[in-house]
């Protein structure tokens, strides 16, 4: 069966960065690209954007240009993402999925606090 | 952006009940919307995809339906195990963007 499975949980102070990962298992990694998502409980679901699996090009959200890069390892059929400059505002779930939602990862919490 | 409203967005029912869940968004989106379910804790798990297409696994008794701008989610006899928050999400206009959310209580 399809699975995702996302990097633990993060705390980091302001300013840092961090890279989550996303290992997917259960089919074709190249045949679906990989998107990422944001939940907070204020802002709700934010989508950041995905990453071409067999190419490794690239889509961003206006919003997360410069905040998030994502890059992919075909080889182990990982996704990433990085998330640099980190301030409070970082702070929140952070999803993979397949394609534009199929199946998604458990997620990652992110803590951004001094 | 295309912005997604989803209504209510607290919806109280009891077991059995028909319960629909409404999304509205600004733009056409072309039927390129999909909807889907969270427990608490747990990531967001797909029900129906483009509209009116239920994903493998999931019961029956979820549906789909809309076009253009208004799109509908339906459970026709709602089960225990429905109760959640769900969310509409719209991939035909970049940024893709998802609605802010229904919750579906008990009654």
């Amino acid at each position: 069966q399809v699975q995702l499975q996302q990097s633990g949980a993060e705390l980091a102070k302001p300013g840092s960065s961090v890279k989550i990962s996303c290992k997917a298992s259960g089919y074709t990694f190249t045949s679906y690209y990989i998107s990422w998502i944001k939940q907070t409980t204020g802002q709700g679901l934010e989508y950041i954007g995905y990453i071409n699996t067999g190419s490794g090009g690239t889509n961003y959200n206006e919003k997360f240009k410069g905040k998030a890069t994502l890059t992919v390892d075909k080889s182990s059929s990982t996704a990433f993402m990085q998330l640099s400059s980190l301030t409070p505002d970082d702070s929140a779930v952070y999803y993979c999925a397949r394609g534009s939602g199929y199946d998604w990862g458990q997620g990652v919490m992110v803590t951004v606090s001094s | 952006d295309i912005q997604m409203t989803q209504s209510p967005s607290l919806l109280s029912a009891s077991v059995g009940d028909r319960v629909t869940i409404n999304c509205k968004a600004s733009q056409n989106i072309n039927k390129y919307l999909n909807w889907y379910q969270q427990k608490l804790g747990e990531a967001p798990k797909l029900l129906i995809y483009n509209t009116n297409n239920l994903q493998t696994g999931i019961p029956s008794r979820f549906s789909g339906s809309g076009s253009g701008t208004d799109y509908t989610l339906t459970i026709s006899s709602l089960q225990p195990e429905d109760f959640g928050t769900y969310f509409c999400f719209q991939h035909n206009s970049w940024p893709w963007t998802f609605g802010g959310g229904t919750k579906l209580e008990l009654k």
